[in-house]
C-alpha cells in the first residue's frame, strides 16, 4: 500500500493563480480532511469528507474548494491565491466509526508559496 | 476559540526520563483523543489514543491520561529517548455526535538531551 500520497511537494504560485492539490489513498478510508500548518498555529482543518460525494468545512474553508468523486481521491483547489495561503498543506484520511485506534494517517505534505 | 490547546510550545528533557506533554480542551462533545509525531518536512504520525470511557492508555513507553472531568489529556514517555524529539500534537474528535471532525492543538516541541 502506497498510503496517502500527496502531489505536488513544492509549489510556488503568483497571487491570483489557481491551481489544484493532488490526494490520494488506496487503504479504501470513508474520511479524508485537508489540513494547513502554520508556524504557531498547528494543524488546521479546512474541508473533510466522509465518503465519495459528501464534503463538509472545517475551521479556515474560505478561499478553497474541494470534491469527492471518487473513495480514493480528494483534492483541494485554489481558486485564488493569496499570500496568507503560504503554508504547509496535508491530506490525510482515516476510516469512521467509534474503534479504537481510529487515528488518520497523513501524507508527507505539500510546500505551497504564494507571492 | 481554540477548542484543543497545548500551553507549553516546547519541552526539553535529559535522556532516560520522563516527558510529560500536555493537552487541554474546551468542548465537552470531545469523546476520542489522539497524540500524533511530526518531524521535520513530514507528515504527522499516530501515536497513541484514548477514547473518553477509559482514563489511561499504554502502548510501551507511551501512556495517555485523560481526566474528563479537567477536560485535560496528557501524554508520558518514559524513558525518553533523543529519537523521540519531535514536535507532538494532541488532537480530539466528537465522534459520538458523527461529525468526524479532527480538531488539533498547536503542537509541543519535544527536545531530548543525550
Amino acid at each position: 500500500n502506497a498510503g496517502v500520497t500527496q502531489t505536488p511537494k513544492f509549489q510556488v504560485l503568483k497571487t491570483g493563480q489557481s491551481m489544484t492539490l493532488q490526494c490520494a489513498q488506496d487503504m479504501n478510508h470513508e474520511y479524508m480532511s485537508w489540513y494547513r500548518q502554520d508556524p504557531g498555529m498547528g494543524l488546521r482543518l479546512i474541508h473533510y469528507s466522509v465518503g465519495a460525494g459528501i464534503t463538509d468545512q472545517g475551521e479556515v474553508p474560505n478561499g478553497y474548494n474541494v470534491s469527492r468523486s471518487t473513495t480514493e481521491d480528494f483534492p483541494l483547489r485554489l481558486l485564488s491565491a493569496a499570500p496568507s495561503q503560504t503554508s504547509v498543506y496535508f491530506c490525510a484520511s482515516s476510516l469512521i466509526g467509534t474503534i479504537d485506534y481510529n487515528e488518520q494517517f497523513f501524507g508527507p505534505g505539500t510546500r505551497l508559496t504564494v507571492l | 476559540d481554540q477548542q484543543v490547546k497545548q500551553n507549553s510550545p516546547s519541552l526539553s528533557v535529559q535522556e532516560g526520563r520522563i516527558s510529560i506533554l500536555n493537552c487541554d480542551y474546551t468542548n465537552s462533545m470531545f469523546d476520542y483523543f489522539l497524540w500524533y509525531k511530526k518531524y521535520p518536512a513530514e507528515g504527522p504520525t499516530f501515536l497513541i489514543s484514548i477514547s473518553s470511557i477509559k482514563d489511561k492508555n499504554e502502548d510501551g513507553r507511551f501512556t495517555v491520561f485523560l481526566n474528563k472531568s479537567a477536560k485535560h489529556l496528557s501524554l508520558h514517555i518514559v524513558p525518553s529517548q533523543p529519537g523521540d524529539s519531535a514536535v507532538y500534537f494532541c488532537a480530539a474528535s466528537a465522534r459520538d455526535s458523527g461529525t468526524y471532525k479532527y480538531i488539533f492543538g498547536t503542537g509541543t516541541r519535544l527536545k531530548v538531551l543525550a
